[in-house]
């Protein structure tokens, strides 16, 4: 089955600054990846996802890069803010297969 | 609230009793997942139904876990014969799976299982 690994684990920036999480996969076939944001004691949602077809995709200051070749995708969050610090989760899904394997999360701490 | 909503949302039972949870979808959506939610780690997937049938169960999900989805609407998740390892976050998601969506996963709030 699918194989998700996030690093690093946890991750601690200065309020403004930049944060990227890497995510690897180890099926070729995966072709959605999405990103989930679980506050503490929250449930996990959905900020921004990546179908196979495309390199990059940006919200705001949300941006997913994926490398196919490599098998692994990045989320970058650009002028961090407080209420960005939560956990992230990547997760991927292979083709023709229905459900979401996840990682085990990156803590993202955001020091005002 | 029109989200996932599931209950309750914390159990404290005794090793050897038996507990049930109930999730209520998004009510369009024709997928339901149950994950598991251990501290520090991703949700494991547990099983998935497509309106009422279920079609896949993980090799996480001994015998001792039944689920359902009786009507293709709500879904419960029936543990027997707890262990203290059953101790988790029990997350149910739903999604809408057709032609022109994504199939976002949204997630409850979850039901926190505490196994004494």
């Amino acid at each position: 089955g699918e194989n998700v690994e996030q690093h690093p684990s946890t991750l601690s920036v200065q309020e403004g600054d930049s944060a990227v999480i890497k995510c690897t996969y180890s099926d070729s076939a995966s072709n959605y990846f999405p990103w989930y944001k679980q506050e503490l004691g929250k449930r996990p949602q959905l900020i921004i996802d990546i179908r196979s077809n495309v390199g990059e995709k940006k919200d705001q200051r949300i941006a997913v890069t994926l490398n196919k070749t490599a098998k692994h995708f990045s989320l970058h969050i650009t002028e961090t803010q407080p209420e960005d610090s939560a956990v992230y989760f990547c997760a991927a899904i292979p083709y023709g297969n229905n459900r979401l394997a996840f990682g085990k999360g990156n803590q993202v701490v955001v020091i005002p | 609230d029109t989200g996932v909503s599931q209950n309750p949302r914390h159990k404290i039972t005794k090793r050897g009793q038996n507990v049930t949870f109930r999730c209520d979808p998004i009510s369009e959506h024709n997928r339901l997942y149950w994950y598991r939610q251990t501290l520090g780690q991703g949700p494991e997937f547990l099983t998935y139904f497509q309106n009422e049938a279920q079609l896949e169960k993980s090799r996480l999900l001994s015998d001792r876990f039944s689920a359902e989805r009786p009507k293709g609407s709500f879904s419960t998740l029936e543990i027997q014969r707890t262990e203290q390892g059953d101790s988790a976050m029990y997350l149910c998601a739903s999604s809408l799976i057709g032609s022109q969506n994504t199939g976002e996963l949204f997630f409850g709030e979850g039901s926190r299982l505490t196994v004494l």
